[in-house]
């Protein structure tokens, strides 16, 4: 199994909303990741979980939280968030290799809109 | 920081031409990633390079990054509708991984 699957695949939310994307993955992968892509533009890294534990997050405001409950699933739970928020989030995971090995697979993302 | 630049922006060929798309990098590439995206879908993984003058081949596009690893470039040849999508780069911002920056991405159309 080479996929990473998301759902859902359109979320829409008022600002006071409280919600949660999901992702999940069968693949082993131990490096798991959030990015948020804008029209016409290229995803921007937010969060990356390696063995479970948040290494990397990319000043991303505390609206957004993420969760790694186990080694397959990576969550983001909304709340409070902005129409500039607005955009896809797409998931990733890949092998925790360091030095540069890190071919990721992507989910096919979920498309929020902030109303 | 790692930076990335893309060229062309956009890019309009007939079928069964060949295209040249090019990445550039302000810093020695560490892994140097490239992604085809169809508008609103998930990225799709093509090919990895990581020594310099490597190249690598997949069907019908061919990657390679120079010498120097600042530059790679992804040939496509005989193009095709089915290669129509946006193609990203994506490098590694640091040497130990994970830490992952994209490319602004070259639009291609192909003409039937």
């Amino acid at each position: 199994d080479t996929e990473v699957t998301q759902t859902p695949k359109h979320l829409v939310m008022g600002m006071t909303n409280k919600k949660s994307l999901k992702c999940e993955q069968h693949m082993g992968h131990r490096a798991m990741y959030w990015y948020k892509q804008k029209a016409k533009k290229p995803p921007e890294l937010m969060f990356v979980y390696s063995y479970e534990k948040l290494s990397i997050n990319e000043s991303v405001p505390s609206r957004f939280s993420p969760e790694c409950p186990n080694s397959s699933l990576l969550n983001l739970h909304l709340h409070a968030l902005q129409p500039e928020d607005s955009a896809l989030y797409l998931c990733a995971s890949s092998q925790a290799e360091t030095g540069g090995w890190n071919e990721q697979f992507f989910g096919p993302g979920t498309r929020l809109t902030v109303l | 920081s790692q930076e990335l630049e893309q060229s062309p922006q956009s890019l309009i060929v007939q079928e069964g031409k060949n295209l040249t798309i090019n990445c550039t990098s302000s810093k020695t590439l560490y892994g140097l990633y490239w992604y085809k995206q169809k508008y609103g879908e998930g990225l799709i993984f093509l090919m990895m390079l990581q020594k310099g003058g490597e190249e690598k081949s997949h069907e019908k596009i061919t990657a390679k990054l120079d010498e120097k690893k600042q530059q790679s470039s992804l040939h496509i040849t005989a193009s095709q509708p089915s290669h129509a999508g946006i193609y990203l780069c994506g490098a590694d911002r640091f040497m130990y991984g994970q830490n992952f920056v994209f490319g602004p991405g070259t639009r291609l159309s192909v003409l039937p």
